[in-house]
C-alpha cells in the first residue's frame, strides 16, 4: 500500500490564484482530514469527512473548499490564494479499528508559498 | 475555549537518557489520547494510543501515562537514541468525535 499520497509536494503561488492540492489513500479508510501546520504551532485541522459525499468544517475552514466523491480522495481547494495561507498542509486517513480507536495515517506534507 | 497543551516547548536529553514529554489537556469529554512524532520535513507518525479506562500503556521502548484526575499526559521514551530526535505531539479526541485537536508540540533533542 502506498498509505496516504500528496501532490504536489511544493507550490509557490500568487496572491488570487486558485489551486487544488491532492490527496489519496489507498487503505480504504472511511474518514480524511486537512490540516494547516504552521511555525511553532501544532495541527489545525481545515475540513474533514467521515465519509464519501460527506464533508464537515474544521477549526479553520476559511478561504479552502473540499470534496469527497470517493472514498480514496479528498482534494482541498484555495479559492483565491493569500499569504496568510503560506503553510504546510498535510492530509490525513483514519479507520475504527476493531478495538474502536482510530490510527490516523498522515501524507507526507504539500508546502505552500503564496507571494 | 478548550485546547490541548504542553508544557515544554523544547526538550534536551543525552543518548541513553529516558525522556519525559508532558501534555496537559483541558477537554473532559474526551476519551482516546494520542502521541505522534513527526520528524523534519515529514508527515506526524503515530506512536502510541491510550483510551480513559486506562492509566497506562506501553509500546517498545515507549510508555503513555494518563492522569485523568488532573487531565495530565506524558510520554516517556526509554533509552533515548538520536534517532527519537523530532517534534512531539500530543492529540485528544472527544468522545463521539472522529477527529483528533492537536497540541502546540515539543521538540526533543537528542545529544550523542
Amino acid at each position: 500500500n502506498a498509505g496516504v499520497t500528496q501532490t504536489p509536494k511544493f507550490q509557490v503561488l500568487k496572491t488570487g490564484q486558485s489551486m487544488t492540492l491532492q490527496c489519496a489513500q489507498d487503505m480504504n479508510h472511511e474518514y480524511m482530514s486537512w490540516y494547516r501546520q504552521d511555525p511553532g504551532m501544532g495541527l489545525r485541522l481545515i475540513h474533514y469527512s467521515v465519509g464519501a459525499g460527506i464533508t464537515d468544517q474544521g477549526e479553520v475552514p476559511n478561504g479552502y473548499n473540499v470534496s469527497r466523491s470517493t472514498t480514496e480522495d479528498f482534494p482541498l481547494r484555495l479559492l483565491s490564494a493569500a499569504p496568510s495561507q503560506t503553510s504546510v498542509y498535510f492530509c490525513a486517513s483514519s479507520s475504527l479499528t476493531s478495538g474502536g480507536q482510530e490510527t490516523q495515517y498522515f501524507g507526507p506534507g504539500t508546502r505552500l508559498l503564496v507571494l | 475555549g478548550e485546547s490541548v497543551g504542553l508544557h515544554l516547548p523544547t526538550l534536551s536529553v543525552q543518548e541513553g537518557d529516558n525522556s519525559i514529554i508532558n501534555c496537559a489537556y483541558s477537554n473532559s469529554a474526551s476519551d482516546y489520547f494520542i502521541w505522534y512524532k513527526q520528524e523534519s520535513g515529514k508527515g506526524p507518525q503515530f506512536i502510541i494510543d491510550i483510551r480513559s479506562n486506562m492509566d497506562k500503556r506501553q509500546g517498545q521502548r515507549v510508555t503513555v501515562l494518563l492522569n485523568k484526575t488532573v487531565k495530565h499526559l506524558s510520554l516517556q521514551i526509554a533509552a533515548t537514541q538520536p534517532g527519537d530526535s523530532a517534534v512531539y505531539f500530543c492529540a485528544e479526541r472527544p468522545g463521539g468525535s472522529y477527529i483528533p485537536t492537536f497540541g502546540r508540540g515539543t521538540s526533543l533533542i537528542v545529544h550523542p
